[in-house]
């Protein structure tokens, strides 16, 4: 069974739309996940993490915002997409203390802004 | 600021051939180390990793060699595949406080039949 399913697998949105992309995790309990973006042929970077619900920690500014309302889930939105939004939106998730545990990546969203 | 760096950006190996991909760091606070692979299209997959109490670790055809005094560490496959043609990113990460993995730029390996 898949443990972690990101949703939708691809977007195509115009400038100046809103996003919502979706995550969830199951069979972990109260899993740590993370919201990555990678550029078309480039490196991942780390966008926000969360250890628990309803907490979030951004870590590059971007003009999104993430949200966690459960604990399986883990929400990325903006209220307008930008050019620069275009890439590869990636939910991964871990347990334990800190990013130096096993990380484990979603298929991944690939999004496109028109 | 490139913390992780990578290189060859991109590797041609033949098959059978030992493929060498390298990484190194700046921050010596970095104890973790992981290797993704992710083939086109498809979330990265965990393929091995090392922690910086370790000089060496094995998995397989998929060996890290990692020398903390340097900064610097690489990832050998041995008996090279085709199916081992993917792009391959060397990550690290510090103490149990730090949440953030940061990833290098990637090595894009062909394994030519």
């Amino acid at each position: 069974a898949q443990t972690i399913h990101q949703w939708p697998v691809a977007e195509i949105k115009a400038v100046g739309s809103p996003l919502s992309l979706g995550c969830t995790i199951k069979g972990k309990s109260s899993p740590n996940l993370y919201w990555y973006w990678q550029a078309t042929g480039g490196t991942l970077q780390q966008l926000f993490y969360s250890i628990t619900v309803g907490q979030v920690e951004s870590v590059v500014q971007l003009n999104l915002s993430a949200s966690r309302p459960k604990d399986d889930q883990f929400i990325l939105s903006t209220e307008k997409l930008l050019l620069s939004h275009s890439g590869f939106y990636l939910c991964a998730w871990s347990l334990g203390q800190g990013a130096n545990t096993e990380v484990f990546f979603g298929k991944g969203t690939r999004l496109t802004v028109v | 600021q490139q913390q992780v760096r990578q290189s060859p950006q991109s590797l041609t190996v033949w098959e059978g051939e030992t493929a060498i991909l390298n990484c190194s760091y700046e921050d010596s606070t970095f104890n973790y180390f992981p290797w993704y692979q992710q083939f086109p299209g498809e979330g990265p997959a965990l393929l091995i990793s090392i922690r910086s109490v370790s000089d060496k670790k094995e998995d397989g055809r998929f060996t890290i060699f990692f020398n903390k005094r340097e900064k610097k560490l690489s990832l050998h496959i041995t008996d090279s595949q085709p199916g081992d043609s993917a792009t391959y990113f060397c990550a690290a990460s510090g103490s149990s406080g730090s949440w953030q993995l940061i990833f290098g730029s990637g090595t894009q390996l062909t394994v030519m039949p």
